[in-house]
């Protein structure tokens, strides 16, 4: 069974530009997520995305966004790059969450994001 | 979510058991504990967790304590291929929330 899958596994952009990452959730999953890890700051919430609506988001500014499709895969946009954007970008992916249960998240390899 | 706190580093013989401990004293009745280890800079990848009881896997052991305020991850055989960071997290979100977690080196 594939595990979650991320492209591009590297990014280059340039202040002030626009990046979009991309995520496959396993196969039957329909929840994903988004973590940031920049270097000194360890792994950070960004976003969860549940049948294709935006359930929760960190402690992010507006110009991170995201969506999920129909298929359940997800993008992730930074519009308006910064310097300090620049890290690596992970996904993760799990069951709905049931009434009473905890639904484990397993990751994908991650996109690294470098902003010069 | 509980806090976690977790000693920052730690070495390991190979061959030998690696007990990794963490401390999740304000741990909420809902919460369950999970285990996760990033090698160099790769996804974070799920070794095991748990609610009250311990739990094994083939990866590992978590053992609980009976008042949950702590944990200890076991890897019964360590190889160098578990050299990584471990992270324990305490939650019953959909929000995970890594701390700083414990290197583990696993030297010959």
């Amino acid at each position: 069974e594939a595990g979650v899958t991320q492209s591009p596994t590297h990014l280059i952009k340039t202040r002030g530009q626009q990046a979009t990452l991309r995520c496959s959730p396993i196969s039957g999953h329909t929840s994903v997520y988004w973590y940031q890890q920049a270097l000194g700051l360890g792994l950070q919430f960004l976003l969860w995305y549940d049948e294709g609506e935006e359930r929760n988001r960190g402690n992010f500014p507006p110009r991170f966004s995201g969506r999920q499709f129909p298929n359940y895969s997800s993008e992730l946009n930074v519009n308006a790059l910064e310097l300090e954007d620049s890290a690596l970008y992970l996904c993760a992916s799990s069951l709905l969450k049931g009434l009473a249960t905890q639904e484990t998240q397993y990751f994908g390899p991650g996109t690294r994001l470098l902003v010069l | 979510d509980a806090k976690t706190t977790q000693p920052p580093s730690m070495d390991c013989a190979e061959g030998r058991a690696a007990n990794l401990p963490c401390n999740h004293s304000t741990i909420s009745g809902n919460e369950y504990v999970y285990w996760y280890r990033q090698i160099h800079s790769q996804g974070p990848q799920y070794i095991i967790h748990g609610l009250k009881n311990n739990e094994t896997n083939e990866m590992a052991s978590l053992i609980i304590t009976e008042d949950r305020k702590s944990s200890t991850l076991i890897l019964p055989h360590a190889t160098l291929r578990d050299t990584a960071v471990y992270y324990c997290i305490a939650t019953y979100t959909d929000k995970l929330i890594f701390g700083t977690g414990t290197r583990l080196q696993v030297f010959p």
